[in-house]
Protein backbone atom coordinates (compact mmCIF):
# COMPACT_ATOMS: atom_id res chain seq x y z
CA UNK A 1 0.00 0.00 0.00
CA UNK A 2 1.35 3.36 -0.79
CA UNK A 3 1.93 5.79 1.67
CA UNK A 4 -0.46 8.70 -0.18
CA UNK A 5 -3.69 7.47 -2.00
CA UNK A 6 -5.07 9.94 -4.37
CA UNK A 7 -7.99 8.99 -7.10
CA UNK A 8 -6.34 9.50 -11.04
CA UNK A 9 -9.41 10.63 -12.00
CA UNK A 10 -10.09 11.91 -14.86
CA UNK A 11 -12.27 14.64 -13.38
CA UNK A 12 -14.68 16.73 -15.21
CA UNK A 13 -16.18 19.56 -14.35
CA UNK A 14 -18.09 22.54 -16.30
CA UNK A 15 -16.70 25.30 -16.10
CA UNK A 16 -17.41 27.93 -12.86
CA UNK A 17 -17.86 24.74 -10.87
CA UNK A 18 -16.57 24.15 -6.83
CA UNK A 19 -13.91 21.59 -7.51
CA UNK A 20 -13.14 18.89 -4.36
CA UNK A 21 -9.53 17.04 -4.71
CA UNK A 22 -8.38 14.51 -2.05
CA UNK A 23 -5.60 12.76 -0.63
CA UNK A 24 -5.30 10.14 2.05
CA UNK A 25 -1.75 8.89 3.81
CA UNK A 26 -0.76 6.37 6.10
CA UNK A 27 2.18 8.11 7.82
CA UNK A 28 1.38 10.17 10.46
CA UNK A 29 5.05 11.69 10.58
CA UNK A 30 3.96 13.58 7.72
CA UNK A 31 3.38 17.51 8.97
CA UNK A 32 3.64 19.20 5.78
CA UNK A 33 1.59 19.27 3.25
CA UNK A 34 1.06 20.69 -0.12
CA UNK A 35 -0.45 21.07 -3.50
CA UNK A 36 1.55 21.38 -7.21
CA UNK A 37 -0.01 21.76 -10.78
CA UNK A 38 1.08 19.83 -13.32
CA UNK A 39 0.36 20.77 -16.73
CA UNK A 40 0.80 18.27 -19.65
CA UNK A 41 4.85 17.33 -20.09
CA UNK A 42 5.60 20.19 -17.85
CA UNK A 43 7.56 20.52 -14.17
CA UNK A 44 5.13 20.28 -11.17
CA UNK A 45 4.21 23.93 -9.88
CA UNK A 46 3.78 24.45 -6.33
CA UNK A 47 0.30 26.33 -5.14
CA UNK A 48 -0.26 25.77 -1.55
CA UNK A 49 1.70 24.29 1.27
CA UNK A 50 0.22 23.97 4.82
CA UNK A 51 1.65 22.94 7.99
CA UNK A 52 -0.23 20.42 10.35
CA UNK A 53 -4.06 20.76 10.76
CA UNK A 54 -6.24 23.36 9.67
CA UNK A 55 -7.58 25.84 6.29
CA UNK A 56 -5.10 27.98 4.12
CA UNK A 57 -7.03 30.25 1.86
CA UNK A 58 -5.46 31.82 -1.32
CA UNK A 59 -7.21 33.44 -4.22
CA UNK A 60 -9.88 30.67 -5.50
CA UNK A 61 -7.94 27.73 -3.91
CA UNK A 62 -8.12 26.72 -0.27
CA UNK A 63 -6.42 23.73 1.18
CA UNK A 64 -7.79 22.33 4.25
CA UNK A 65 -5.71 19.30 5.86
CA UNK A 66 -7.17 16.67 8.73
CA UNK A 67 -4.59 14.97 10.59
CA UNK A 68 -6.78 12.76 12.63
CA UNK A 69 -8.60 11.65 9.81
CA UNK A 70 -5.15 11.70 7.67
CA UNK A 71 -7.10 13.48 4.71
CA UNK A 72 -5.95 16.24 2.55
CA UNK A 73 -8.26 18.74 0.38
CA UNK A 74 -7.68 21.36 -2.31
CA UNK A 75 -10.88 22.95 -3.83
CA UNK A 76 -11.12 25.17 -6.70
CA UNK A 77 -13.75 27.87 -6.70
CA UNK A 78 -15.36 29.40 -10.15
CA UNK A 79 -12.86 26.93 -11.89
CA UNK A 80 -11.99 28.11 -15.18
CA UNK A 81 -10.43 26.32 -18.31
CA UNK A 82 -6.94 27.25 -17.49
CA UNK A 83 -7.30 25.28 -13.95
CA UNK A 84 -7.32 22.09 -16.43
CA UNK A 85 -4.51 19.89 -15.59
CA UNK A 86 -2.66 17.26 -13.05
CA UNK A 87 -2.85 18.29 -9.17
CA UNK A 88 -0.54 16.40 -7.09
CA UNK A 89 -0.72 16.12 -3.67
CA UNK A 90 2.64 15.74 -1.87
CA UNK A 91 3.49 15.83 1.76
CA UNK A 92 6.81 16.06 4.21
CA UNK A 93 8.34 15.54 7.60
CA UNK A 94 9.72 17.63 9.80
CA UNK A 95 13.84 17.77 10.34
CA UNK A 96 16.46 17.90 8.01
CA UNK A 97 15.05 15.54 5.39
CA UNK A 98 13.19 17.29 2.89
CA UNK A 99 12.14 15.06 0.44
CA UNK A 100 8.19 14.69 -0.61
CA UNK A 101 6.17 12.22 -0.91
CA UNK A 102 3.72 12.42 -3.44
CA UNK A 103 0.28 10.94 -4.73
CA UNK A 104 -0.37 9.62 -8.35
CA UNK A 105 -2.06 13.27 -9.22
CA UNK A 106 -5.61 13.95 -10.22
CA UNK A 107 -6.28 14.89 -13.82
CA UNK A 108 -8.70 17.47 -13.84
CA UNK A 109 -10.44 18.91 -17.13
CA UNK A 110 -12.96 22.17 -17.05
CA UNK A 111 -15.11 22.38 -19.62
CA UNK A 112 -16.64 25.17 -21.16
CA UNK B 1 15.23 34.92 -12.73
CA UNK B 2 15.93 31.62 -14.14
CA UNK B 3 14.18 28.83 -13.11
CA UNK B 4 15.13 25.52 -12.91
CA UNK B 5 16.65 24.09 -16.06
CA UNK B 6 17.49 20.57 -17.38
CA UNK B 7 18.95 19.23 -20.17
CA UNK B 8 18.48 17.44 -22.44
CA UNK B 9 14.96 18.06 -22.52
CA UNK B 10 14.45 14.11 -24.56
CA UNK B 11 17.18 11.46 -24.66
CA UNK B 12 16.69 8.40 -26.37
CA UNK B 13 19.02 5.73 -25.62
CA UNK B 14 19.67 1.71 -26.01
CA UNK B 15 19.91 -0.77 -23.37
CA UNK B 16 22.61 -0.75 -21.86
CA UNK B 17 24.14 2.27 -22.60
CA UNK B 18 25.09 5.40 -20.21
CA UNK B 19 23.52 8.38 -19.77
CA UNK B 20 23.97 11.90 -17.98
CA UNK B 21 21.11 13.98 -16.96
CA UNK B 22 22.06 17.54 -15.75
CA UNK B 23 20.27 19.69 -13.61
CA UNK B 24 20.94 23.65 -13.30
CA UNK B 25 19.19 24.80 -10.22
CA UNK B 26 17.85 28.14 -8.88
CA UNK B 27 20.71 30.45 -8.26
CA UNK B 28 21.32 30.73 -4.42
CA UNK B 29 19.31 27.54 -3.49
CA UNK B 30 21.53 24.99 -1.42
CA UNK B 31 19.22 22.14 -1.30
CA UNK B 32 18.48 19.82 -5.17
CA UNK B 33 16.48 16.86 -5.34
CA UNK B 34 16.20 14.51 -8.10
CA UNK B 35 12.39 12.82 -8.81
CA UNK B 36 11.66 10.33 -11.34
CA UNK B 37 8.47 10.08 -12.22
CA UNK B 38 6.65 7.21 -14.29
CA UNK B 39 3.65 7.56 -16.67
CA UNK B 40 0.36 8.42 -14.91
CA UNK B 41 2.18 8.35 -11.42
CA UNK B 42 3.54 11.26 -9.05
CA UNK B 43 7.06 12.22 -8.84
CA UNK B 44 9.23 9.55 -6.72
CA UNK B 45 12.31 10.66 -5.10
CA UNK B 46 15.47 9.69 -5.56
CA UNK B 47 18.31 11.80 -4.40
CA UNK B 48 18.39 14.90 -2.12
CA UNK B 49 21.86 17.55 -2.18
CA UNK B 50 22.32 19.83 0.34
CA UNK B 51 25.84 21.63 -0.73
CA UNK B 52 27.80 19.65 -2.13
CA UNK B 53 27.13 16.22 0.17
CA UNK B 54 23.94 13.84 -0.99
CA UNK B 55 22.06 14.30 2.27
CA UNK B 56 19.71 11.05 1.70
CA UNK B 57 20.11 9.27 -1.61
CA UNK B 58 17.42 6.32 0.09
CA UNK B 59 15.45 6.49 -3.29
CA UNK B 60 18.15 6.02 -5.65
CA UNK B 61 16.89 2.31 -7.04
CA UNK B 62 20.38 0.43 -7.38
CA UNK B 63 23.89 0.98 -7.93
CA UNK B 64 23.56 1.81 -11.49
CA UNK B 65 22.00 5.03 -10.58
CA UNK B 66 24.51 7.69 -9.35
CA UNK B 67 24.36 12.12 -9.00
CA UNK B 68 27.04 14.20 -8.42
CA UNK B 69 27.32 18.17 -7.38
CA UNK B 70 30.73 19.07 -7.15
CA UNK B 71 30.72 22.89 -6.62
CA UNK B 72 27.27 23.05 -5.44
CA UNK B 73 25.77 24.22 -7.96
CA UNK B 74 24.81 21.89 -11.13
CA UNK B 75 24.37 18.01 -10.52
CA UNK B 76 24.54 15.20 -12.88
CA UNK B 77 22.31 12.21 -12.92
CA UNK B 78 23.88 9.29 -14.10
CA UNK B 79 22.40 5.56 -15.08
CA UNK B 80 24.82 3.07 -16.13
CA UNK B 81 23.79 0.19 -17.84
CA UNK B 82 19.91 1.64 -18.70
CA UNK B 83 17.48 -0.85 -18.33
CA UNK B 84 13.91 -0.38 -20.34
CA UNK B 85 12.85 0.03 -17.08
CA UNK B 86 14.62 3.20 -16.40
CA UNK B 87 12.15 4.93 -18.69
CA UNK B 88 10.45 8.04 -16.68
CA UNK B 89 10.55 11.65 -16.99
CA UNK B 90 13.81 12.69 -14.38
CA UNK B 91 12.35 15.85 -12.39
CA UNK B 92 15.12 18.34 -10.83
CA UNK B 93 14.20 20.63 -8.35
CA UNK B 94 15.71 23.16 -5.62
CA UNK B 95 15.09 25.47 -2.97
CA UNK B 96 16.48 27.35 0.11
CA UNK B 97 17.56 25.25 2.53
CA UNK B 98 14.31 24.21 4.99
CA UNK B 99 12.14 25.95 2.64
CA UNK B 100 8.72 23.53 1.50
CA UNK B 101 9.14 25.61 -1.44
CA UNK B 102 10.73 23.37 -3.97
CA UNK B 103 10.82 24.84 -7.65
CA UNK B 104 10.79 22.12 -10.29
CA UNK B 105 12.18 22.03 -13.43
CA UNK B 106 10.75 20.75 -17.02
CA UNK B 107 12.19 17.48 -16.38
CA UNK B 108 14.42 15.14 -19.24
CA UNK B 109 11.92 12.02 -20.57
CA UNK B 110 14.29 9.63 -20.96
CA UNK B 111 13.42 6.73 -23.48
CA UNK B 112 14.98 3.16 -22.89
CA UNK B 113 14.58 0.68 -26.29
Amino acid sequence: QKEVEQDPGPLSVPEGAIVSLNCTYSNSAFQYFMWYRQYSRKGPELLMYTYSSGNKEDGRFTAQVDKSSKYISLFIRDSQPSDSATYLCAMRTTGTASKLTFGTGTRLQVTL
Amino acid sequence: GAGVSQTPSNKVTEKGKYVELRCDPISGHTALYWYRQSLGQGPEFLIYFQGTGAADDSGLPNDRFFAVRPEGSVSTLKIQRTERGDSAVYLCASSISGSNEQYFGPGTRLTVT
